[in-house]
Parts: C-alpha cells; sequence; structure tokens
C-alpha cells in the first residue's frame, strides 16, 4: 500500500508559467519530505525539503508547501523553464522510525514547452 | 569526486542467473541504500547499510541479497533472477539519517529479465 501518492503522471507547462505538482501522504508520522528531480538515464537529484515544523519552504524559483492537515504537499515552479523539464518525485519519513527510511511517490513527468 | 556510481548500467540475463550489481560512493557515507523503481510505483527499498559490516531488509527483499564488506561499497546480488525482478536499480547514499542530509543517488541499472 502507497503510503505517497503523486496522482498526476504528468504534467504540461509553458515556458515561463508556473508548474504545480502535487502529493498526498497517508501516514500521520510523516515529519519531513522531500523532493526529487530526475532526467533520463541518470539518477534522481535532491531539490527541496521541507520539514513538518514549516508550512512553506523556499528555494530561488522552487517553493515548497506543506498542509499537514490535509496530509498534502506541493511543489511550485516559478517561472518555469525547459531545463525543469523532467520527473519529479516526492519523498516522506517518519524521524521516529529506525533509520528514517524514505517512502516515495511514483512520480510526475514534467515537460515544459516554449 | 565521482559521487555514487554503479556498475552495469545494463545487463540482460536469462531466467535463473544470478548477477551482482556493484555501488561504489566516495563520500564516506555510512548509509547506503538500494531502490528498484518500477512504472507507476515509485522507488521501493529493498535492502539498505547502516554501516561496513551491517545490512537489513527494506520494503522488497524477497530474492536479493546484499553485502557492505568495505564502507564505499554496497553489492546487490540475484541468486536466481526472475522476469519480475526486470526493473531498474538505483544506488545512494547518505551521511546522516536524522538530519537533513539527503540521499544522493547513482545513475541507475537497467536489469532485462527474460
Amino acid at each position: 500500500d502507497q503510503q505517497v501518492k503523486q496522482n498526476s503522471p504528468s504534467l504540461s507547462v509553458q515556458e515561463g508559467r508556473i508548474s504545480i505538482l502535487n502529493c498526498d501522504y497517508t501516514n500521520s508520522m510523516f515529519d519531513y519530505f522531500l523532493w526529487y528531480k530526475k532526467y533520463p538515464a541518470e539518477g534522481p537529484t535532491f531539490l527541496i525539503s521541507i520539514s513538518s515544523i514549516k508550512d512553506k519552504n523556499e528555494d530561488g524559483r522552487f517553493t515548497v508547501f506543506l498542509n499537514k492537515s490535509a496530509k498534502h504537499l506541493s511543489l511550485h515552479i516559478v517561472p518555469s523553464q525547459p531545463g525543469d523539464s523532467a520527473v519529479y518525485f516526492c519523498a516522506a519519513r517518519e524521524s521516529a522510525d529506525s533509520w528514517g527510511k524514505f517512502q516515495f511517490g511514483a512520480g510526475t513527468q514534467v515537460v515544459v514547452t516554449p | 569526486n565521482a559521487g555514487v556510481t554503479q556498475t552495469p548500467k545494463f545487463r540482460v540475463l536469462k531466467t535463473g542467473q544470478s548477477m551482482t550489481l556493484l555501488c561504489a560512493q566516495d563520500m564516506n557515507h555510512e548509509y547506503m541504500y538500494w531502490y528498484r523503481q518500477d512504472p507507476g510505483m515509485g522507488l521501493r527499498l529493498i535492502h539498505y547499510s547502516v554501516g561496513e559490516g551491517t545490512t537489513a531488509k527494506g520494503e522488497v527483499p524477497d530474492g536479493y541479497n546484499v553485502s557492505r564488506l568495505k564502507k564505499q561499497n554496497f553489492l546487490l546480488g540475484l541468486e536466481s533472477a526472475a522476469p519480475s525482478q526486470t526493473s531498474v536499480y538505483f544506488c545512494a547514499s547518505s551521511g546522516d539519517f536524522f538530519g537533513t542530509d539527503t540521499q544522493y543517488f547513482g545513475p541507475g541499472t537497467r536489469l532485462t529479465v527474460l
């Protein structure tokens, strides 16, 4: 049973517009969340994180929002650029769990069009 | 500084054959992981290691074995490959489970079992 779900397998957005990627989780004990970006034939690379003590974290064009009551997080990319075309994974963990293993969503393929 | 490397990049096996996937990291990380990625499933943890000489089961360990004889290497073995093990395998390492450190991924190994 997947505890982290990304219900949109793909997203197409025009260059310069906002990309919004969504992620839902079922385990209320999750307290640390990450977004990874993955290009074809490469491994995922870390993008941005958020702890459950915050509801927003910003890094340049990337902002992650966390709504704990809804068990929902989202990643906003503003403005979207062609180089943002990739698969984005959200991941979550329960810090109290031994060794802090992450649960990953299935990913969202983002295509930024000119 | 190569980060995390994986050998081989591609492999085709016949059912019942065995093979070993090698992961190496040069960041002096304590923690190493093996994941598999299947369409629509995200990354699922197979086995992990919290230090040289230690290994533990993840979410989907059946059919796999691992060894961590040296801190920098983490080996994943398939003793008798099955078509269900056709997947992309990612190795990752991290320096700190309980802080804000992330996992650094290798480029992946694409395995096909016929």
